[in-house]
């Protein structure tokens, strides 16, 4: 079955630190993954994409993510956190067998709080 | 260029009584998904439009049901509604094309069922 696994329900990092959000996937072919951010009370904001090509994609707000196929994992990092970092973020990975539905699959989300 | 909306923002019912979501996609974006966020089970899919047909559902009983208009805005409908149908309701719309083309999420309707 296609999943995606986001294994740490929450990640605290300290302002200026790097910050790392793990997803790993299970998907049959290609994937096309992507990252998600939500802020309270907020719908999903896009934040990257990988569809092929470079493992490491650069993103929105400073956020970039590797892509590492044979861990089958799409980490998203940060060189330096925010506390306005602070918020849910979502892992998902296109359905490969949605055909023409284009269905995304989510993780359950890590929540991310930056302390000053 | 306008996000996706969605009204109401906030809508309270009781058990038993059907509720009405509506949600306005990008212009240009012809197919709007539907999504269920309930405390502590993340995102799932519901349902799925495009060019005014349902095109795909979620693991859902037939009382969640909606339609896609002639402008492609949509609503869903809950029937006989449930407490554990309490949860935030988010609807996504993007272009048809390229299949990694990205979703565009609005800021969701959070019904309240008591």
């Amino acid at each position: 079955a296609q999943s995606v696994a986001q294994p740490e329900d929450q990640v605290n990092v300290a302002e200026g630190n790097p910050l790392t959000v793990k997803c790993t996937y299970s998907v049959s072919g290609n994937p096309y993954l992507f990252w998600y951010v939500q802020y309270p009370n907020r719908g999903l904001q896009f934040l990257l994409k990988y569809i092929t090509g470079d493992n490491l994609v650069k993103g929105s707000y400073g956020f970039e993510a590797e892509f590492n196929k044979s861990q089958t994992s799409f980490h998203l990092k940060k060189p330096s956190a925010l506390v306005s970092d602070s918020a849910l973020y979502f892992c998902a990975v296109r359905d490969s067998h949605s055909g023409g539905y284009n269905k995304l699959i989510f993780g359950a989300g890590t929540r991310l709080a930056v302390h000053p | 260029e306008a996000g996706v909306t969605q009204s109401p923002t906030h809508l309270i019912k009781t058990r038993g009584q059907q509720a009405t979501l509506r949600c306005s996609p990008i212009s240009g974006h012809t197919s709007v998904y539907w999504y269920q966020q309930a405390l502590g089970l993340g995102l799932q899919f519901l349902l799925w439009y495009d060019e005014g047909e349902e095109r795909n559902r979620g693991n859902f009983p037939p009382r969640f049901s909606g339609r896609q208009f002639p402008n492609y805005s949509s609503e869903l409908n809950v029937n006989a509604l449930e407490l554990e149908d309490s949860a935030l309701y988010l609807c996504a719309s993007r272009t048809q094309g390229m299949s990694y083309n990205e979703q565009f999420f609005g800021p969701g309707t959070r019904l309240t069922v008591l």
